[in-house]
């Protein structure tokens, strides 16, 4: 049974561009969490996804980010016109259910240049 | 809204020593509570999960216990090794059907030979 699966493990993009990070939970689970690690900083909520619906988005910029989770496939963040201060860590968890024991991935490192 | 504080920030210890980690969180409505470790550049890894009707959870050197009423837990390690150093970070479970899961800060422990 794999963990949750995150990719591109690293990711380097030109201001301006947009970025694109994967995101497939454990095999069973239907409960995706986005979180973003800022350069010495804590990890920070950002969105909630079940499957096809956003329950909670409240972590995340109006702006320029998006995220889905569909029916067959992973779970996409989406940032459009990355800016520098982008660059950081994210990190997707999944769980079985809203308030059980979540498991993380490894990451995909955001570097903007 | 939740906030969760990780005291001390930092600890260095000789190998062999037990030690005791601290996390606080400001509302006691917590479905659970959840120490991970991260190792520099990695992802999250799970440690101990304590529900809200538990006290503590043991596994290994590892001990956690939780007082919901007095909003606290603690991680004891025993026996501390060299390998044992990384990040530590405490996440409480809150929230509408305990969606959402707020991380300290984190203790950054270093266990020297």
């Amino acid at each position: 049974n794999a963990g949750v699966m995150q990719n591109p493990r690293h990711l380097v993009r030109r201001r301006g561009q947009e970025a694109r990070l994967r995101c497939s939970p454990m095999k069973g689970h239907s409960h995706v969490y986005w979180y973003r690690q800022l350069p010495e900083e804590g990890l920070k909520f950002m969105v909630y996804l079940q499957k096809e619906n956003i329950i909670d988005e409240s972590g995340m910029p109006k702006e320029r980010f998006s995220a889905e989770f569909p029916k067959e496939g992973p779970s996409i963040l989406r940032i459009q016109q990355v800016v520098r201060g982008d660059s950081a860590a994210y990190f997707c968890a999944s769980s079985d259910q809203a308030n059980t024991e979540a498991f993380f991935g490894q990451g995909t490192r955001l570097t903007v240049v | 809204k939740q906030e969760v504080t990780q005291i001390p920030a930092a600890l260095s210890v000789p190998e062999g020593e037990n030690l005791v980690l601290n996390c606080s969180f400001t509302d006691s409505a917590i479905y659970n509570l959840q120490w991970f470790r991260q190792d520099p550049g990695k992802g999250l890894t799970s440690l101990l999960l304590i529900q809200s009707s538990q006290r503590e959870q043991t596994s290994g050197r590892l001990n956690a216990s939780l007082d919901k009423s007095s909003g606290r837990s603690t991680l004891y390690i025993a026996a501390s090794q060299p390998g044992d150093s990384a990040t530590y970070l405490c996440a409480v479970r809150s929230g509408t059907s305990g969606s959402r899961l707020t991380f300290g800060e984190g203790t950054q422990l270093t266990v020297n030979p």
